[in-house]
């Protein structure tokens, strides 16, 4: 069976400083992961995504992501946060081979002025 | 593109009365997915359609909940009757093939609210 976890379910930090948001998975079988966003009374919003090469993958608004197949994590990151990236984030596994995402429980990012 | 286009944007309702969701995918896309989000129960995957055939619907909950999609361009989930319980945010999303790696575009979602 195939599994998201995102351990943190909010994150605050302050303008300006860096932040990661962790994201691990759990799955038998060879994966693509996604990061999405989700502003206030908006729909979701890609990122960025992991299918295969690089384990960097940067994506917009200066977010990247680093895929770790031995830790099973793909930790979002970025260096320094604008009171704008105050968003849920969601992380999706999805199996190679199927249709279905498998969504974390998201993690609210709320940034300080 | 617009992207994924849904209607209504909100929806209140009082239980026992019949819900219709209406969602029109990107131009192009063959897979459509509906999605229901709830703070308990975050993201679930009610349906999922590809080429306008429903291919998995184990994510419906009840009888109460049913979804068509008569062509490539428009798609509906209706409740009936409702029930306070299905209050929630469901999103329609569509993508351009079947399989994981490709990325789901999500409309604005349908708050919906039964009283």
């Amino acid at each position: 069976a195939q599994s998201v976890t995102q351990l943190d379910s909010q994150v605050p930090v302050f303008e300006e400083a860096p932040v990661e948001l962790r994201c691990n998975y759990s799955s038998s079988v060879s994966v693509y992961l996604f990061w999405y966003v989700q502003y206030p009374n908006q729909g979701l919003q890609l990122l960025l995504k992991y299918l295969s090469g690089s384990t960097l993958v940067k994506g917009i608004n200066g977010f990247e992501a680093e895929f770790n197949k031995s830790q099973t994590s793909f930790h979002l990151r970025k260096p320094s946060v604008h009171i704008s990236d105050t968003a849920e984030y969601f992380c999706a596994l999805g199996p190679s081979g199927t249709y279905k995402y498998i969504f974390g429980t998201g993690t609210r990012l709320k940034v300080l002025a | 593109d617009a992207g994924v286009i849904q209607s209504p944007r909100h929806e209140v309702t009082e239980m026992g009365q019949e819900v219709t969701l209406r969602c029109k995918p990107i131009s192009g896309h063959n897979s459509l997915f509906w999605y229901r989000q709830t703070m308990m129960r975050g993201l679930e995957l009610l349906i999922y359609f590809n080429n306008n055939v429903p291919i998995d619907d184990s994510g419906m909950p009840e009888d109460r909940f049913s979804a068509k999609m008569p062509n490539a361009s428009f798609s509906t989930l209706k409740i009936q009757p409702s029930e306070p319980r299905d209050s929630a945010v469901y999103f329609c999303a569509s993508s351009s093939l079947a399989g994981g790696y490709n990325e789901q575009f999500f409309g604005p979602g349908t708050r919906l609210t039964v009283l």
